[in-house]
């Protein structure tokens, strides 16, 4: 079965770095784009990024863009987001989410990881 | 950005009862809007996609309607297990965006 598990969140302080990690299983990821979302604590969701099947093509929210890489390693199944200059507003759980082929929509979503930025 | 605009931002609801959602989009999208159940601690559940088209595995009691800029979500016999906060998705163009969601409870 389709399988997406986040790790990498946790607590940094503003204006620091932190990656996030994504794995994938239970599909052929290398056929699938993928997208980041994320839902800051009492709010709704909001899309970060996305990255097609080879990962040539990336799409950033206004938010993130020159600040958030997303990339990933289809020879491990594994999405990436790098997350630079951190901001209190960045606080969030954020999940991956695999794209379908007929949209742009997500059809799988992992669990979520716990991002807190706080000096 | 498409802005979407749901309501009611919560319900409540006896067992049995049909439950219907609206999703109101800032400019017409056609039929390229989804619908997620997400319930505390997991990841959100694709339920319709393209406006009406009921995921696979989703129960035949949810159902969707609309096009252009009005959608509707419908659950028609609310279960306890249907407890959860529903967002609408456009997917029209970039960024995508989601509705405010709707926190469904159990009268």
């Amino acid at each position: 079965q389709v399988q997406l598990v986040e790790s990498g969140g946790g607590v940094v302080q503003p204006g620091k770095s932190l990656t996030l990690s994504c794995a994938a299983s239970g599909f052929t990821f290398s056929d699938y784009a993928m997208h980041w979302v994320r839902q800051a604590p009492g709010k709704g969701l909001e899309w970060v990024a996305v990255t097609s099947y080879d990962g040539r093509y990336r799409n950033y929210a206004d938010s993130v863009k020159g600040r958030f890489t997303t990339s990933r390693d289809n020879s491990n199944n594994t999405l990436y987001l790098q997350m630079n200059s951190l901001r209190a507003e960045d606080t969030a759980v954020y999940y991956c989410v695999r794209r379908v082929f007929t949209g742009a929509h997500g059809d799988y979503w992992g669990q979520g990881t716990l991002v807190t930025v706080s000096s | 950005a498409i802005q979407l605009t749901q309501s009611p931002s919560s319900l409540s609801a006896s067992v049995g009862d049909r439950v219907t959602i609206t999703c109101r989009a800032s400019q017409g999208i056609s039929t390229a809007l989804a619908w997620y159940q997400h319930k505390s601690g997991k990841g959100p559940q694709l339920l319709i996609y393209d406006a009406s088209t009921l995921q696979t595995g989703v129960p035949s009691r949810f159902s969707g309607s609309g096009s252009g800029t009005d959608f509707t979500l419908t659950i028609s016999g609310l279960q306890p297990a249907d407890v959860a906060t529903y967002f609408c998705q456009q997917f029209d163009s970039y960024p995508l965006t989601f509705g405010g969601g709707t926190k469904v409870e159990i009268k």
